[in-house]
């Protein structure tokens, strides 16, 4: 099976601007987690979706949102960029049991 | 809420020999997961071992094993034989047992491995 996949791998926007990013899981897989990897606060997590449906969130604002279409690839959005949003953007995929398989991630620089 | 403690930022350890990594978690959950990953330069996240908090028995995978104490809420990985291609971060995460639920990490122990 294919791995989880993550598109753009990287990626350079300025203040302001916004980002979408995609995931594709593991095929099969129909939860998918976003998490933000940072120097700073190291790796927290954002949201999980599960057959569409955001079900869990973490603590974030709103500029952060997901989605999650039928096929189960996975979307997040960074509105209206800032400095501190540069950041290892990580994708994890989980079946039913409880171990997550994570992509490669998707580095943001924001200028 | 759920917090995961690693105490040591960086290890080195020479190849063939064995490494200890320590991890100490606070949660006040009776059902959980308790997870190892593994992360290179590649920033490619990796599981390495995962643990049932329900199992007394310490979860093992190749040279890779773990010290799970749950009364003292502590799970150490073991790295035995240590190879250069373990160099890496490697990150001790928490997990409660449930369907919409998140993995928490620790900080983080960068391990080198030294010929």
């Amino acid at each position: 099976k294919a791995g989880v996949t993550q598109t753009p791998r990287y990626l350079i926007k300025t203040r302001g601007q916004q980002v979408t990013l995609s995931c594709s899981p593991i095929s099969g897989h129909r939860s998918v987690s976003w998490y933000q990897q940072t120097p700073g606060q190291g790796l927290q997590f954002l949201f999980e979706y599960f057959s569409e449906t955001q079900r869990n969130k973490g603590n974030f604002p709103g500029r952060f949102s997901g989605r999650q279409f039928s096929n189960s690839r996975s979307e997040m959005n960074v509105s209206t960029l800032e400095l501190g949003d540069s950041a290892l953007y990580l994708c994890a995929s989980r079946s039913a049991g409880e171990t997550q398989y994570f992509g490669p991630g998707t580095r943001l620089l924001v200028l | 809420a759920q917090t995961v403690t690693q105490s040591q930022p960086e290890m080195s350890v020479q190849e063939a020999e064995t490494v200890t990594l320590s991890c100490t978690y606070d949660t006040s959950e009776s059902n959980y997961y308790l997870f190892w990953y593994k992360q290179p330069p590649s920033r490619q996240m990796i599981l390495v071992i995962r643990q049932e908090a329900y199992k007394q028995q310490n979860a093992t995978e190749n040279r890779f094993s773990v010290n799970f104490q749950k009364a003292a809420k502590s799970f150490s990985l073991k790295i035995s034989d240590s190879q250069l291609g373990d160099t890496a971060m490697y990150f001790c995460a928490f997990m409660i047992a449930g369907t919409a639920s998140k993995l928490t990490f620790g900080t983080g122990t960068r391990l080198q491995v030294t010929l």
